[in-house]
């Protein structure tokens, strides 16, 4: 899997947009980019994945690069509950449908929301 | 609800003990996974599992050892053997089929060994 590199740490308004970015130069044609967040003390909680086309829902925005190189993470309106460490993944699909779904999380962004 | 659990929270043992976590899913999950956290870094994979009666070895598996006897259940033993193993575990749970396997993850067990 591609390996992945994060700023270790950033800071945000509340209220304001939270652009997280990692660059991924290696990225392969079948990997996809995923993003997790771990907020202090618990599991790590999924909020989006994409391939190549930009993907929205209702936690975040997933911007990709068209040569894929890079992406960034958006959160529209930061509040203090997304303060956490936010990890970014690239990780390849089993071309036959099935993957043991090794997740290698790096050392992530930790992302202060102040009010 | 459903949803992963890990018990306990907080777990202390003696050295040279063996210590058994708890992880339980009712997601109807087909894969399960271990990781370890030590503090300021990510999660390294210790043990995974496709399917019941089956599993396979992470990137960190010395010292420790699973079982898959039921679908809804991957407890995870650090033994004596293991010579840091106090860390934060977490496991993981996932569909099997399809590319995106999206993991869910229960709260975790901290390890502390005296």
């Amino acid at each position: 899997d591609a390996k992945t590199t994060q700023p270790p740490s950033m800071d945000c308004a509340e209220g304001r947009a939270a652009n997280l970015p990692c660059n991924h130069s290696t990225i392969s044609g079948n990997e996809y980019v995923y993003w997790y967040r771990q907020i202090h003390s618990q599991g790590p909680q999924y909020i989006i994945h994409g391939l190549k086309n930009n993907e929205t829902n209702e936690m975040a925005s997933l911007i990709i690069t068209e040569d894929r190189k890079s992406s960034t993470l958006i959160l529209p309106h930061a509040t203090l509950r997304d303060t956490a460490v936010y990890y970014c993944i690239v990780r390849v699909a089993n071309a036959g449908g099935t993957s043991y779904g090794k997740l290698t999380f790096g050392q992530g962004t930790i992302l202060t929301v102040h009010p | 609800d459903g949803g992963i659990t890990q018990s306990p929270k907080y777990l202390f043992r003696k050295e040279g003990q063996n210590v058994t976590l708890s992880c339980e899913q009712n997601l109807n999950h087909d894969a399960m996974y271990w990781y370890r956290q030590d503090p300021g870094q990510g999660l390294r994979l210790i043990y995974y599992s496709q399917i019941v009666n089956d599993f396979q070895k992470g990137d960190i598996a010395e010292g420790y050892s699973v079982s898959r006897e039921k679908k809804e259940s991957f407890p995870l033993t650090v033994t004596s053997a293991q010579k840091n193993p106090t860390a934060f575990y977490l496991c993981a749970s996932s569909i099997i089929a399809g590319p995106y396997n999206e993991q869910f993850f229960g709260p975790g067990t901290r390890l502390t060994v005296l």
